[in-house]
């Protein structure tokens, strides 16, 4: 059994242009969750969804934010016109239906230049 | 708004000592709490949790503590270990929604 994948690992980018990041979830986990780390903070939550619907987003997470998990198992993460505000770490979670325990991936390390 | 803080950012401990982290609340909806230990460039990696409807949770090295009366929780690390160097945050969440709200980490160094 694998634990949550996360692809790229780093990603640096310059500011104004578009990333996309890609969360694969413990196999069978219905809930996945987007957070954002910063530099001395914990994680923020960003979005999260129960299958493919998308229950709730974080006043955070602005219009230049949008995630996906259209058949209900991967999920993307992409962000539009990126600033360095942007720059952080983006955390992917899953848990199962019967379990309120988060599992988190690597996460994926963005720098906007 | 933080609804969980985590008021130690460092902790030193000797090895084979207890490590002894705080975390305290402010939301009396939540009713679920977890700690996550995490190294750097890496992410947190679940070690233990508790329902509000206990007050103790063990597993192993590691032990939960809850009071829920002062909204504050701890974990004890006994005896610490030199792998236990890691910053490790506090989540609670409240299960309606099951977003975690997180603490800003204390940093564990365990002295050989």
């Amino acid at each position: 059994d694998t634990g949550v994948s996360q692809d790229p690992r780093h990603k640096i980018t310059k500011r104004g242009q578009n990333v996309t990041f890609r969360c694969d979830p413990i196999s069978e986990h219905n809930r996945l969750y987007w957070y954002r780390q910063t530099l001395g903070q914990g994680p923020e939550f960003l979005t999260y969804f129960q299958n493919e619907a998308q229950l709730e987003k974080s006043r955070l997470l602005s219009d230049r934010f949008s995630a996906e998990r259209p058949k209900g198992s991967f999920s993307t993460l992409e962000i539009q016109r990126t600033e360095q505000g942007d720059s952080a770490m983006y955390l992917c979670a899953s848990s199962s239906g019967g379990s309120d325990t988060q599992y988190f991936g690597p996460g994926t390390r963005l720098t906007v230049l | 708004d933080q609804q969980v803080k985590q008021n130690s950012p460092s902790l030193s401990v000797q090895e084979g000592r207890i490590s002894i982290l705080n975390c305290d609340y402010t939301n009396s909806m939540f009713d679920y709490f977890l700690w996550y230990k995490k190294y750097p460039a890496e992410g947190p990696t679940f070690l233990i949790s508790i329902s509000s409807i206990k007050d103790k949770n063990e597993d192993g090295r590691f032990t939960v503590f809850l009071n829920k009366s002062a909204k504050h929780l701890s974990l004890h690390i006994v005896p610490s270990q030199p792998g236990d160097s890691a910053v490790y945050f506090c989540a609670a969440s409240d299960t309606s929604d099951y977003k975690l709200s997180f603490g800003a980490g204390t940093t564990v160094t365990v002295r050989a």
